[in-house]
């Protein structure tokens, strides 16, 4: 059984600072990892994805995650935030194929100015 | 092109009615899915199509949760009995990389009054 702990519920944050969003994975098998935004009563939009290959991942909006596997982390980072990023952030895991995905419960960043 | 569809946005219903949650997936993609989100929580899975045929139904939390996919494109999510717990946010997902990634809708938001 896979699973995944979002360490942060919540993170608040200035305007134009960095943020690091949390994200640890438990699974027996190898892994696909992603991270997912949703905004206010909106659908969730895919910001990265790891497949294989280079543990750092870039992805749209400036947002960028690292794998590490010793460590069995998918942290989520972004060096300077806006107030648009203020949103709900989810972790996501799955072992790849058709397989359905297993998420955190989300941390909401809220970027204040 | 057009995302992932559902229909409707919002749903109100009284406890023991019967409910209908449609889907329409990105046009092509094989793979289509359900999830369920509580408030505070990341979805969490309930089915799972390939095609016409349901690959995985082990989330469905009991007989009164249902769904079809005749055709191998649009899905019906059918919910019998409702009860003040099934309140959540449905959310559909679909796929066609095979490599993980799924492509979710706004969600049904069903309240049970």
């Amino acid at each position: 059984a896979q699973s995944v702990t979002q360490l942060d519920s919540q993170v608040p944050v200035f305007e134009e600072a960095p943020v690091e969003l949390r994200c640890n994975y438990s699974s027996s098998v190898s892994v696909y990892l992603f991270w997912y935004v949703q905004y206010p009563n909106q659908g969730l939009q895919l910001l990265l994805k790891y497949l294989s290959g280079s543990t750092l991942v870039k992805g749209i909006n400036g947002f960028e995650a690292e794998f590490n596997k010793s460590q069995t982390s998918f942290h989520l980072r972004k060096p300077s935030v806006h107030i648009s990023d203020t949103a709900e952030y989810f972790c996501a895991v799955s072992e790849g194929g058709y397989s359905t995905l297993t998420f955190g419960k989300g941390t909401m960043l809220l970027v204040s100015p | 092109g057009a995302g992932v569809s559902q229909t409707p946005s919002n749903k109100v219903t009284e406890k023991g009615k019967y409910v209908e949650l449609r889907c329409d997936p990105i046009s092509g993609h094989t793979a289509l899915y359900w999830y369920r989100q509580s408030l505070g929580q990341g979805p969490e899975f309930l089915i799972y199509f390939q095609g016409t045929g349901a690959a995985d139904d082990s989330g469905l939390p009991n007989d009164r949760f249902f769904a079809v996919r005749p055709e191998g494109s649009v899905s019906t999510l059918k919910i019998q009995r409702t009860e003040r717990g099934d309140s959540a946010v449905y959310l559909c997902a679909s796929s066609s990389t095979g490599q993980g990634e799924q492509y979710f809708g706004p969600g049904t938001r069903l309240t049970v009054t």
